[in-house]
C-alpha cells in the first residue's frame, strides 16, 4: 500500500518567516495530494489540495508544490502568523480510491 | 451549520467492556471513515464506508466492529477494548469518493485501562 512520509516532526518559525514541510511517497499511481491543519482539540481540516496534473498551487499565504518524477511534495506557508500554529498532515491517495494515506504530521509552532 | 458529530469526546473505560463511539453528519454524505491518531503515527484508516449496508476495512481494522445503517450515523464499536486501542479516534465524511475533502469531527480521546 501507499506510504507517506513526513518531515519535519516539529517545526518552529518567527512569526513573519516561511515555514515548509515536506513529504514523500511511494505509490507511483498516487494523484490526489491534500494538506490538512488540525488546530488543539479539533479534527483535521483541509487547507490546500493538489492533483498530479498540476505542479503548483497556490492560496493566499500557502502554496504546494508536486515533483510526481521524485514522488515528493511540500507545503509552503509564508509570512507566518501566530494562527497558523497547528499540526499539519500531508495524505495521498488515488482518484476514485477510498484510501487515503497520511503522514506522521509536523507540529508548527509560530514564535512572536 | 454543516458537521460531524463524535460522542463521547472523552471516555475511559476498562479492558474488556464493550463501547460505541457515534458519529452523525448532517451533510448527507455518501461516504463516511474511521481513523485513529497516534503520536508519531499520523491517523490511520479503521474502517469506512460507501454507502448504507456498505462497509469495508481499512489499514487497522482489528479489534474494531463498524455498522451503517442509516446515510447519517457510522458507529464504531470496540466489543472487547485493550490498552493498545487507547488513542485519539475520528470520525470523518466527505460527499462522494472523487476525492471530496474529508470533513472531520472533534475527536474521542479514549483510554483503555
Amino acid at each position: 500500500g501507499e506510504n507517506v512520509e513526513q518531515h519535519p516532526s516539529t517545526l518552529s518559525v518567527q512569526e513573519g518567516d516561511s515555514a515548509v514541510i515536506k513529504c514523500t511517497y511511494s505509490d507511483s499511481a498516487s494523484n490526489y495530494f491534500p494538506w490538512y491543519k488540525q488546530e488543539l482539540g479539533k479534527g483535521p481540516q483541509l487547507i490546500i489540495d493538489i492533483r498530479s496534473n498540476v505542479g503548483e498551487k497556490k492560496d493566499q499565504r500557502i502554496a504546494v508544490t508536486l515533483n510526481k518524477t521524485a514522488k515528493h511534495f511540500s507545503l509552503h506557508i509564508t509570512e507566518t502568523q501566530p494562527e497558523d500554529s497547528a499540526v499539519y498532515f500531508c495524505a495521498a491517495s488515488i482518484t476514485n480510491d477510498y484510501k487515503l494515506s497520511f503522514g506522521a504530521g509536523t507540529t508548527v509552532t509560530v514564535r512572536a | 451549520e454543516a458537521q460531524v458529530t463524535q460522542n463521547p469526546r472523552y471516555l475511559i473505560t476498562v479492558t474488556g467492556k464493550k463501547l460505541t463511539v457515534t458519529c452523525s453528519q448532517n451533510m448527507n454524505h455518501e461516504y463516511m471513515s474511521w481513523y485513529r491518531q497516534d503520536p508519531g503515527l499520523g491517523l490511520r484508516q479503521i474502517y469506512y464506508s460507501m454507502n448504507v449496508e456498505v462497509t469495508d476495512k481499512g489499514d487497522v481494522p482489528e479489534g474494531y466492529k463498524v455498522s451503517r445503517k442509516e446515510k447519517r450515523n457510522f458507529p464504531l464499536i470496540l466489543e472487547s477494548p485493550s490498552p493498545n486501542q487507547t488513542s485519539l479516534y475520528f470520525c470523518a465524511s466527505s460527499s462522494d469518493r472523487d476525492n471530496s475533502p474529508l470533513h472531520f469531527g472533534n475527536g474521542t480521546r479514549l483510554t483503555v485501562t
